[in-house]
């Protein structure tokens, strides 16, 4: 695609419920990248893909949060038992190999739990 | 560690007026890559410009331009003839040569008023 997109767009989320947010980077990208976003905070690196696997995962905050991208295009970021601190901006981010170019986001995914 | 700190929360202009936003940045190392980021309401980051630390020349892009100052650790961005889309959070974030975790401020909101 064109972009990096992201869906839903907005998702509420009761407590103790699971998600699902996807992130289609741009095709051909090989880096993808997850990022937290805090109100009006700055963005908080969660975790990384080359290609289908996952490099580094190390900003993940606890093990209810996990990861996959597994034909190395779409990714997915799941939350299970969601909480009231994972209310956020869910940012994905791609880029055609580990750059120091800056790298294009989505638009991301406001998740609010209530 | 490496760390990005934004001192101004919020700043405020009238239309076709200068405007600068300050970053400093702490790190050990010579090599490494600043950015300045744009996130307007739409939530989609859009990397408005880039500085290698090895260039000693000011990036410019259009309107927008930077004073690198790399004694001091400092990245501030200059927008001329401010326009009324230039409205969003702005986002300084460093990133180390080799790596590829970017490390963020926490954002000026600037506002320009018609």
């Amino acid at each position: 695609g064109a972009g990096v997109s992201q869906s839903p767009r907005y998702k509420v989320a009761k407590r103790g419920q699971d998600v699902a947010l996807r992130c289609d980077p741009i095709s051909g990208h090989v880096s993808l990248f997850w990022y937290q976003q805090a109100l009006g905070q700055g963005p908080e690196f969660l975790t990384y893909f080359q290609n289908e696997a996952q490099l580094d995962k190390s900003g993940l905050p606890s093990d209810r949060f996990f990861a996959e991208r597994p034909e190395g295009s779409v990714s997915t970021l799941k939350i299970q038992r969601t909480q009231q601190e994972d209310s956020a901006v869910y940012l994905c981010a791609s880029s055609p190999a580990v750059n120091t170019y800056g790298y294009t986001f989505g638009s991301g995914t406001r998740l609010t739990v209530v | 560690a490496q760390t990005v700190t934004q001192s101004q929360p919020e700043m405020s202009v009238q239309e076709a007026e200068t405007v600068t936003l300050s970053c400093t940045y702490d790190t050990s190392e010579n090599n490494y890559y600043l950015f300045w980021y744009k996130q307007p309401p739409s939530r989609q980051m859009i990397l408005v410009i880039r500085q290698e630390a090895y260039k000693q020349q000011n990036a410019t892009e259009n309107r927008f331009s930077v004073n690198f100052q790399k004694a001091a650790k400092s990245f501030s961005l200059k927008i001329s003839d401010s326009q009324l889309g230039d409205t969003a959070m702005y986002f300084c974030a460093y990133i180390m040569d080799s790596n590829y975790q970017l490390i963020w401020g926490a954002g000026t909101k600037l506002i320009i008023k018609p």
